[in-house]
């Protein structure tokens, strides 16, 4: 079975360039989610897609803005880049998205990240 | 808002030392949390989930406890090995929306020495 899939997995932009980041999630899981990992910050939450709906946002500028595809594989976008936008993305997938009513399990698989360097 | 604290930021043990992470968290209505390990420049994998209904949750030489009364939860690695060093991370989720926007701690790096 696979895992969750970045691409790519590494890439170095310009100030003011935007980035694409792609993730597939595993078969059959519906739920993405996507964080951006850096040293000062350490792992913040991003937005999440559901059935091709965002169902949750974190505290990020509109410069950061994503979409989920009939498939489920999701794209994160970031437009004019900034050196602090420099970072690990990571994507991650579930199976399904818990509702409030219900205390069941919702296990989150990540993938191996991309690792974006702004100069 | 949830905090998530986890102290050390670093530890460095010797192989075959049995150790305690600690994770500590401000809401304690959650429905479970998950301890993550992070290898450097990788993802993060999954070791333990545990529900709010259970107490300990273990896999192999891992074991996870859960305190929501206390907002505490701690990772207890037994026989530490050189393969265990990497960054581990607990996230316990919010008990409203989603279980996938999850608050992360800044995680506590393991050094195992042979």
């Amino acid at each position: 079975k696979a895992g969750v899939t970045q691409t790519p997995r590494y890439l170095i932009k310009t100030r003011g360039q935007q980035v694409t980041l792609s993730c597939s999630p595993i078969s059959g899981h519906r739920s993405v989610s996507w964080y951006q990992q850096t040293p000062g910050q350490g792992l913040q939450f991003l937005f999440e897609y559901f059935s091709e709906t965002q169902r949750n946002k974190g505290n990020f500028p509109g410069r950061f803005s994503g979409r989920q595809f009939s498939n489920s594989r999701s794209e994160m976008n970031v437009s004019t880049l900034e050196l602090g936008d420099s970072a690990l993305y990571l994507c991650a997938s579930s199976f399904i998205l818990r509702r409030v009513s219900s205390p069941g399990a919702n296990v989150l698989t990540f993938g191996a990240g991309s690792r974006l360097t702004v100069l | 808002k949830q905090e998530v604290t986890q102290i050390p930021a670093a530890l460095s043990v010797p192989e075959g030392e049995n150790l305690v992470l600690n994770c500590s968290f401000t809401d304690s209505a959650i429905y479970n949390l998950q301890w993550f390990r992070q290898d450097p420049g990788k993802g993060l994998t999954s070791l333990l989930l545990i529900q709010s209904s259970q107490r300990e949750q273990t896999s192999g030489r891992l074991n996870a406890s859960l305190d929501k009364s206390s907002g505490r939860s701690t990772l207890y690695i037994a026989a530490s090995q050189p393969g265990d060093s990497a960054t581990y991370l607990c996230a316990p989720p919010p008990h409203t929306g989603a279980n996938s926007k999850l608050t992360f701690g800044k995680g506590i790096t393991l050094s195992v020495r042979p």
